[in-house]
């Protein structure tokens, strides 16, 4: 067990609707990363917070969007969906510091949310 | 920009034998670190090992050890005495870890090797 939760953990829903993931980081990591796998692309980067504000933005697309609330929980919000959107969403966290060598820049992963579009 | 190239796309290794999966990298950037993830068929994405560019000793965790060339660019994962458990798909992976990196700290994946223990 990472400490990473995700929920939930599957989600089934049709074209066009608008889904939310949530993700709670373990005990006192400030950073949250969630990043996408799909069979296609593989596992993409996302979108990563850092104690509330937004820090780095990779493939992310304009119909999705994320927040970290004050108590560091994140939620990706993924709106207008597609068939292709179809995909296993990870959120990640790390220890607290803004990079640095050393195991400190681990990421240890959640679970994972598993979202099929019909 | 990094990249991670793992170009074995399956193995088959008898129980109880060493495996050697393979991972070369590419950066510019002097300061990062290298990680393996092991992602069993439930999918999570399990943490099993990290190593520093800086780091003069090779990483173990068990056994798990990662097999540091820093002239040829590759960071390959060795697991010693192979278990029916080890059956997985195992990603290499990549992030800058320079303190002015801050912002780029996301996780560069390979495509992962899928790994199958025969008993």
């Amino acid at each position: 067990d990472s400490g990473v939760t995700q929920t939930p953990k599957h989600l089934i829903t049709a074209t066009g609707q608008r889904v939310t993931l949530r993700c709670s980081p373990r005990s006192g990591d400030l950073s949250v990363y969630w990043y996408q796998q799909s069979l296609d692309q593989g596992l993409q980067f996302l979108i990563q917070y850092y104690n509330g504000e937004e820090r780095a933005k990779g493939n992310i697309l304009e119909r999705f969007s994320a927040q970290q609330f004050p108590d560091l929980h994140s939620e990706l919000n993924l709106s207008s969906l597609e068939l292709g959107d179809s995909a296993l969403y990870f959120c990640a966290s790390s220890v607290g510091t803004s990079g640095g060598p050393g195991r400190s820049a681990t990421q240890y992963f959640g679970p994972g949310t598993r979202l099929t579009v019909l | 920009a990094q990249k991670i190239t793992q170009t074995q796309p399956g193995m088959f290794v008898q129980e109880k034998e060493a495996v050697t999966l393979d991972c070369t990298y590419d950066t510019s950037d002097p300061s990062y670190g290298l990680f393996w993830y092991k992602q069993p068929s439930s999918g999570e994405m399990i943490f099993l090992i990290y190593q520093g560019s800086y780091d003069q000793q090779n990483a173990t965790e068990g056994r798990y050890s990662l097999n540091f060339q820093k002239a040829r660019k590759s960071a390959n994962l060795v697991i010693s005495a192979s278990q029916l458990g080890d059956s997985a798909m195992y990603f290499c992976a990549m992030r800058l870890t320079r303190i002015s990196n801050f912002g780029n700290e996301k996780l560069t994946f390979g495509t992962g090797t899928r790994l199958t223990i025969i008993p």
